[in-house]
């Protein structure tokens, strides 16, 4: 079974400035994907950006990149500039390429964009 | 426009009381999931369909049943066996293939069982 940890329960950041949302997973799998998902006070779920464990280079969406370490087990994501509508909870997913695409997430880690 | 449909948005039972929660998608997609979120915390899977008239238990099944029918709804039942029903619940589909993978939600269901 796979686990997904985040160790940061809450953050905050100043608008325009960056952070980084801390994420480890453990898996004996060697095919498989990450995501992060944000979810706003909306409650609906949105993909942020997803890496698979394939590529080396880390994926990049805009304002939001991750730094994937495959041998440490680690997958943060980096938000620059800083926007108040990044203000969410955002969690971190390990999809098993070869057990039905099911996700297993993070506890979360609820981000405070503050102006 | 295509996506997932949720109803209703909130919904309340009595304890004791069978509640079905619906999912509906017009994306064509394969694969359906249900999860359950507790208040802080990240998502748990409660069952999946990879295909029509076929389906598998999640991580936290008890208490639950599903059905799939038709490719585009994944009915959710909550019976009177779940300890603590009280949830938000999230339907999510997925296309089937190796480079099709990325789950897509609804708006979710907020269940209140008093």
């Amino acid at each position: 079974a796979q686990t997904v940890t985040q160790s940061q329960p809450e953050m905050s950041v100043q608008e325009a400035e960056t952070v980084t949302l801390s994420c480890t997973y453990d898996t004996s799998e060697s095919n498989y994907y990450l995501f992060w998902y944000k979810q706003p006070p909306s409650r609906q779920m949105i993909l942020v950006i997803r890496q698979e464990a394939y590529k080396q280079q880390n994926a990049t969406e805009n304002r939001f990149s991750v730094n994937f370490q495959k041998a440490a087990k680690s997958f943060s994501l980096k938000i620059s500039d800083s926007q108040l509508g990044d203000t969410a909870m955002y969690f971190c997913a390990f999809m098993n390429g070869n057990a039905g695409n099911m996700l297993t997430f993070g506890g979360g880690t609820r981000l405070m964009v503050k102006p | 426009d295509g996506g997932i449909t949720q109803s209703p948005k909130y919904l309340f039972r009595k304890e004791g009381q069978n509640v079905t929660l619906s999912c509906e998608q017009n994306l064509n997609h394969d694969a359906m999931y249900w999860y359950r979120q507790d208040p802080g915390q990240g998502l748990r899977l409660i069952y999946y369909s990879q295909i029509v008239n076929d389906f598998q238990k999640g991580d936290i099944a008890e208490g639950y049943s599903v059905s799939r029918e038709k490719k585009e709804s994944f009915p959710l039942t909550v019976t009177s066996a779940q300890k603590n029903p009280t949830a938000f619940y999230l339907c999510a589909s997925s296309p089937q293939g190796v480079r099709n993978y990325e789950q897509y939600f609804g708006p979710g269901t907020r269940l209140t069982v008093t």
